[in-house]
Protein backbone atom coordinates (compact mmCIF):
# COMPACT_ATOMS: atom_id res chain seq x y z
CA UNK A 1 0.00 0.00 0.00
CA UNK A 2 1.54 3.03 -1.09
CA UNK A 3 1.02 5.78 1.36
CA UNK A 4 2.64 8.01 -0.37
CA UNK A 5 2.33 8.76 -4.63
CA UNK A 6 4.34 10.60 -7.11
CA UNK A 7 2.47 9.62 -10.52
CA UNK A 8 4.84 12.20 -12.73
CA UNK A 9 7.91 9.35 -13.34
CA UNK A 10 9.55 12.63 -14.46
CA UNK A 11 9.65 16.04 -16.14
CA UNK A 12 10.93 18.35 -18.26
CA UNK A 13 11.13 22.07 -17.85
CA UNK A 14 13.42 25.02 -19.34
CA UNK A 15 15.91 26.33 -17.59
CA UNK A 16 14.62 30.02 -16.26
CA UNK A 17 10.42 28.44 -15.96
CA UNK A 18 8.76 27.31 -13.41
CA UNK A 19 9.00 23.45 -12.29
CA UNK A 20 6.14 21.92 -10.18
CA UNK A 21 6.66 19.04 -8.68
CA UNK A 22 3.32 16.96 -6.94
CA UNK A 23 3.05 14.35 -4.44
CA UNK A 24 -0.24 12.77 -3.17
CA UNK A 25 -0.94 10.77 0.29
CA UNK A 26 -3.73 8.70 1.61
CA UNK A 27 -2.89 9.14 5.51
CA UNK A 28 -3.83 11.95 7.30
CA UNK A 29 -2.30 11.38 10.59
CA UNK A 30 1.22 12.20 8.37
CA UNK A 31 2.33 15.08 10.35
CA UNK A 32 5.46 16.12 8.59
CA UNK A 33 6.35 16.49 5.23
CA UNK A 34 9.58 16.45 3.57
CA UNK A 35 11.31 17.31 -0.15
CA UNK A 36 14.61 15.35 -1.08
CA UNK A 37 16.55 15.62 -4.24
CA UNK A 38 19.26 12.70 -5.29
CA UNK A 39 21.91 12.98 -8.07
CA UNK A 40 23.23 9.31 -9.45
CA UNK A 41 25.68 8.10 -7.39
CA UNK A 42 25.36 9.85 -4.30
CA UNK A 43 22.63 9.83 -1.27
CA UNK A 44 19.62 11.94 -1.27
CA UNK A 45 20.17 15.27 0.09
CA UNK A 46 17.23 17.19 2.16
CA UNK A 47 15.60 20.12 0.80
CA UNK A 48 12.76 21.54 2.55
CA UNK A 49 9.97 20.34 4.97
CA UNK A 50 6.77 21.67 6.02
CA UNK A 51 4.46 20.99 9.11
CA UNK A 52 0.88 19.56 8.96
CA UNK A 53 -0.10 22.54 10.50
CA UNK A 54 0.97 25.38 7.67
CA UNK A 55 0.18 25.74 4.14
CA UNK A 56 3.27 26.82 2.47
CA UNK A 57 7.08 27.12 3.74
CA UNK A 58 9.45 29.05 1.52
CA UNK A 59 13.16 29.07 1.24
CA UNK A 60 14.91 30.51 -1.58
CA UNK A 61 14.07 29.26 -5.17
CA UNK A 62 12.02 26.19 -3.24
CA UNK A 63 8.54 26.89 -2.03
CA UNK A 64 6.72 23.74 -0.57
CA UNK A 65 2.33 24.19 -0.60
CA UNK A 66 0.24 22.04 1.38
CA UNK A 67 -3.45 21.06 0.53
CA UNK A 68 -4.83 19.04 3.41
CA UNK A 69 -8.00 18.48 2.01
CA UNK A 70 -6.58 17.39 -1.02
CA UNK A 71 -3.86 15.20 0.88
CA UNK A 72 -1.63 17.13 -2.19
CA UNK A 73 1.67 18.85 -1.63
CA UNK A 74 3.84 20.38 -4.11
CA UNK A 75 7.51 21.53 -4.41
CA UNK A 76 7.89 24.43 -6.86
CA UNK A 77 11.21 25.57 -8.13
CA UNK A 78 11.69 28.85 -9.59
CA UNK A 79 13.64 29.72 -11.68
CA UNK A 80 14.96 26.26 -12.22
CA UNK A 81 18.34 25.85 -13.06
CA UNK A 82 20.49 22.79 -15.01
CA UNK A 83 21.69 21.93 -11.61
CA UNK A 84 18.43 21.20 -10.61
CA UNK A 85 18.50 17.84 -12.71
CA UNK A 86 18.20 15.02 -10.36
CA UNK A 87 15.40 12.89 -8.88
CA UNK A 88 13.22 14.62 -6.03
CA UNK A 89 11.38 12.47 -3.41
CA UNK A 90 8.60 13.71 -1.39
CA UNK A 91 8.16 12.06 2.08
CA UNK A 92 6.33 12.04 4.87
CA UNK A 93 6.54 11.21 8.66
CA UNK A 94 3.84 9.86 11.45
CA UNK A 95 5.68 11.45 14.75
CA UNK A 96 5.06 8.96 17.35
CA UNK A 97 7.62 10.65 20.21
CA UNK A 98 10.47 7.60 19.65
CA UNK A 99 11.52 6.85 15.94
CA UNK A 100 12.86 8.33 12.92
CA UNK A 101 10.46 6.45 10.24
CA UNK A 102 9.53 8.22 6.80
CA UNK A 103 7.67 7.10 4.13
CA UNK A 104 8.73 7.91 0.86
CA UNK A 105 7.61 8.21 -2.97
CA UNK A 106 8.78 6.86 -5.63
CA UNK A 107 10.56 10.13 -7.05
CA UNK A 108 10.40 12.15 -10.06
CA UNK A 109 13.18 12.74 -11.98
CA UNK A 110 13.34 16.38 -13.25
CA UNK A 111 15.15 17.36 -16.59
CA UNK A 112 16.10 21.01 -16.52
CA UNK A 113 16.93 21.85 -20.43
CA UNK A 114 19.36 25.01 -20.80
CA UNK B 1 32.48 17.40 10.01
CA UNK B 2 32.29 14.73 8.38
CA UNK B 3 29.47 12.95 6.65
CA UNK B 4 28.06 9.96 6.57
CA UNK B 5 29.73 6.90 5.44
CA UNK B 6 28.95 3.76 4.43
CA UNK B 7 30.71 1.16 2.85
CA UNK B 8 31.80 -1.03 0.60
CA UNK B 9 29.91 1.52 -1.97
CA UNK B 10 30.37 -1.43 -4.57
CA UNK B 11 29.34 -4.87 -3.98
CA UNK B 12 28.61 -8.33 -6.12
CA UNK B 13 27.17 -11.30 -4.34
CA UNK B 14 25.89 -14.76 -5.37
CA UNK B 15 22.84 -15.99 -4.90
CA UNK B 16 22.08 -17.43 -1.32
CA UNK B 17 25.25 -16.01 0.08
CA UNK B 18 25.08 -13.02 2.66
CA UNK B 19 26.28 -9.74 3.09
CA UNK B 20 27.37 -7.15 5.92
CA UNK B 21 27.09 -3.55 5.12
CA UNK B 22 28.71 -0.83 7.08
CA UNK B 23 27.32 2.73 8.26
CA UNK B 24 29.47 5.41 10.18
CA UNK B 25 27.13 8.14 11.04
CA UNK B 26 27.69 12.02 11.76
CA UNK B 27 29.60 12.28 14.89
CA UNK B 28 27.44 13.30 17.84
CA UNK B 29 24.26 11.28 15.62
CA UNK B 30 22.59 8.49 17.72
CA UNK B 31 20.02 7.39 15.27
CA UNK B 32 21.08 5.41 12.36
CA UNK B 33 18.09 4.24 9.69
CA UNK B 34 18.58 2.14 6.77
CA UNK B 35 16.54 2.51 3.29
CA UNK B 36 16.57 0.45 0.04
CA UNK B 37 15.96 1.91 -3.29
CA UNK B 38 15.22 0.02 -6.02
CA UNK B 39 13.68 1.20 -9.34
CA UNK B 40 10.14 2.14 -9.19
CA UNK B 41 9.49 1.31 -5.31
CA UNK B 42 11.10 4.81 -4.05
CA UNK B 43 12.86 4.11 -0.95
CA UNK B 44 11.60 1.45 1.24
CA UNK B 45 12.45 1.60 5.54
CA UNK B 46 13.93 -1.11 6.85
CA UNK B 47 14.88 -0.48 10.21
CA UNK B 48 15.95 2.28 12.82
CA UNK B 49 18.69 2.13 15.76
CA UNK B 50 18.76 4.58 18.78
CA UNK B 51 21.51 3.83 21.16
CA UNK B 52 21.44 0.73 20.25
CA UNK B 53 18.38 -0.56 20.21
CA UNK B 54 16.28 -1.20 17.70
CA UNK B 55 13.41 1.30 17.56
CA UNK B 56 11.52 0.49 14.56
CA UNK B 57 10.89 -1.91 11.90
CA UNK B 58 9.88 -2.02 8.61
CA UNK B 59 8.05 -4.66 6.30
CA UNK B 60 11.18 -6.82 5.28
CA UNK B 61 11.37 -10.92 5.61
CA UNK B 62 14.08 -11.97 8.82
CA UNK B 63 16.87 -12.16 6.48
CA UNK B 64 17.28 -8.05 6.83
CA UNK B 65 18.77 -7.49 10.07
CA UNK B 66 20.99 -4.96 11.82
CA UNK B 67 23.01 -4.20 14.54
CA UNK B 68 24.05 -0.61 16.64
CA UNK B 69 27.27 -0.67 18.27
CA UNK B 70 28.20 1.73 21.41
CA UNK B 71 30.18 4.20 19.06
CA UNK B 72 26.96 4.67 16.70
CA UNK B 73 27.99 2.61 13.96
CA UNK B 74 25.64 0.77 12.28
CA UNK B 75 25.77 -2.86 10.06
CA UNK B 76 22.91 -4.57 8.55
CA UNK B 77 22.94 -7.60 7.19
CA UNK B 78 21.70 -10.14 4.72
CA UNK B 79 21.04 -13.24 4.49
CA UNK B 80 20.15 -15.97 2.21
CA UNK B 81 20.41 -13.35 -0.74
CA UNK B 82 18.33 -13.18 -3.50
CA UNK B 83 18.19 -11.72 -6.82
CA UNK B 84 15.15 -9.46 -5.83
CA UNK B 85 17.75 -7.88 -2.92
CA UNK B 86 19.69 -6.48 -5.36
CA UNK B 87 19.18 -2.30 -4.84
CA UNK B 88 20.96 0.54 -3.46
CA UNK B 89 21.13 0.62 0.54
CA UNK B 90 21.23 3.92 1.70
CA UNK B 91 21.83 4.68 5.67
CA UNK B 92 20.59 7.74 6.71
CA UNK B 93 21.81 9.54 10.33
CA UNK B 94 20.19 12.10 12.79
CA UNK B 95 20.27 13.09 16.33
CA UNK B 96 16.93 11.04 17.12
CA UNK B 97 15.82 14.12 18.82
CA UNK B 98 12.67 14.71 16.35
CA UNK B 99 14.75 17.35 14.29
CA UNK B 100 14.79 15.39 11.30
CA UNK B 101 11.45 16.63 10.66
CA UNK B 102 12.59 19.90 10.30
CA UNK B 103 16.01 19.33 8.93
CA UNK B 104 15.95 15.99 7.46
CA UNK B 105 18.12 12.85 7.96
CA UNK B 106 21.89 12.91 6.09
CA UNK B 107 22.30 10.15 3.96
CA UNK B 108 25.31 8.22 2.90
CA UNK B 109 25.91 8.03 -0.44
CA UNK B 110 24.84 4.35 -0.19
CA UNK B 111 25.89 0.74 -1.07
CA UNK B 112 25.30 -0.42 -4.54
CA UNK B 113 24.50 -4.47 -3.97
CA UNK B 114 24.00 -6.52 -6.97
CA UNK B 115 23.02 -10.32 -6.65
CA UNK B 116 24.00 -12.57 -9.63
Amino acid sequence: DQQVKQNSPSLSVQEGRISILNCDYTNSMFDYFLWYKKYPAEGPTFLISISSIKDKNEDGRFTVFLNKSAKHLSLHIVPSQPGDSAVYFCAASLYGGATNKLIFGTGTLLAVQP
Amino acid sequence: KAGVTQTPRYLIKTRGQQVTLSCSPISGHRSVSWYQQTPGQGLQFLFEYFSETQRNKGNFPGRFSGRQFSNSRSEMNVSTLELGDSALYLCASSSGQGGIFRYGYTFGSGTRLTVV
